[in-house]
């Protein structure tokens, strides 16, 4: 069985502050991969990276930064100098060699104020 | 720039009716998934398909739900008879076909309302 567990159910920011947002997964697979998926207001879940098991550099994409630690079995997501568009709920999902159904995280909602 | 899209966006619908919803993967993509989201439950999957044959549907209540792929460029996932329970965002996602892992792109959903 596996589980992603994403504690902080709902982050309030001031505009340009930095967050972390949490993940954290189970799973006895040797090989899976770790995803982040960002569902603005507007409802459309949209695919933000893809990390496999076997590769836990760090990756930063612009303003967007993911921290993977097989150590900690965490997959945590860093937004710098967030911004009013970044308010939406980030999930983060797992899946493994089994099969490519995505297990989700209950969701962290962010709100950014301005 | 390629997309799922889902038809109906919003339905409504009295219990007991049947219910039929749409989905028209990106070309090219041999995986079809459908999620179902709630407040209480989050996303959850339903059904699982790879070249249009059904590998997994356990999350499925299998006394009223459904899931078909008639052909590569339509997914129908029905519900007969509908509850109020099912009320729900249902979600369709498609994946390219090759490795494992890949990532699944989302279609906007169908919000269901069943009163």
């Amino acid at each position: 069985a596996q589980k992603v567990t994403q504690a902080q159910t709902e982050i309030s920011v001031v505009e340009k502050e930095d967050v972390t947002l949490d993940c954290v997964y189970e799973t006895r697979d040797t090989t899976y991969y770790l995803f982040w998926y960002k569902q603005p207001p507007s409802g459309e879940l949209v695919f933000l990276i893809r990390r496999n098991s076997f590769d836990e550099q760090n990756e930063i994409s612009g303003r967007y930064s993911w921290n993977f630690q097989k150590s900690t079995s965490s997959f945590n997501f860093t937004i710098t100098a967030s911004q009013v568009v970044d308010s939406a709920v980030y999930f983060c999902a797992l899946t493994t060699n089994a099969g490519n159904m995505l297990t989700f995280g209950g969701g962290t909602r962010l709100m950014v104020k301005p | 720039d390629a997309r799922v899209t889902q038809t109906p966006r919003h339905k409504v619908t009295e219990m007991g009716q049947e219910v039929t919803m749409r989905c028209q993967p990106i070309l090219g993509h041999n995986t079809v998934f459908w999620y179902r989201q709630t407040m209480m439950q989050g996303l959850e999957l339903l059904a699982y398909f790879r070249n249009r044959a059904p590998l997994d549907d356990s999350g499925m209540p299998k006394d009223r739900f459904s899931a078909e792929m008639p052909d590569a460029t339509l997914a129908t996932l029905k519900i007969q008879p509908s509850e109020p329970r099912d009320s729900a965002v249902y979600f369709c996602a498609s994946g390219p076909a090759g490795l494992v892992g890949n990532e699944q792109y989302f279609g906007p959903g169908t919000r269901l309302t069943v009163t």
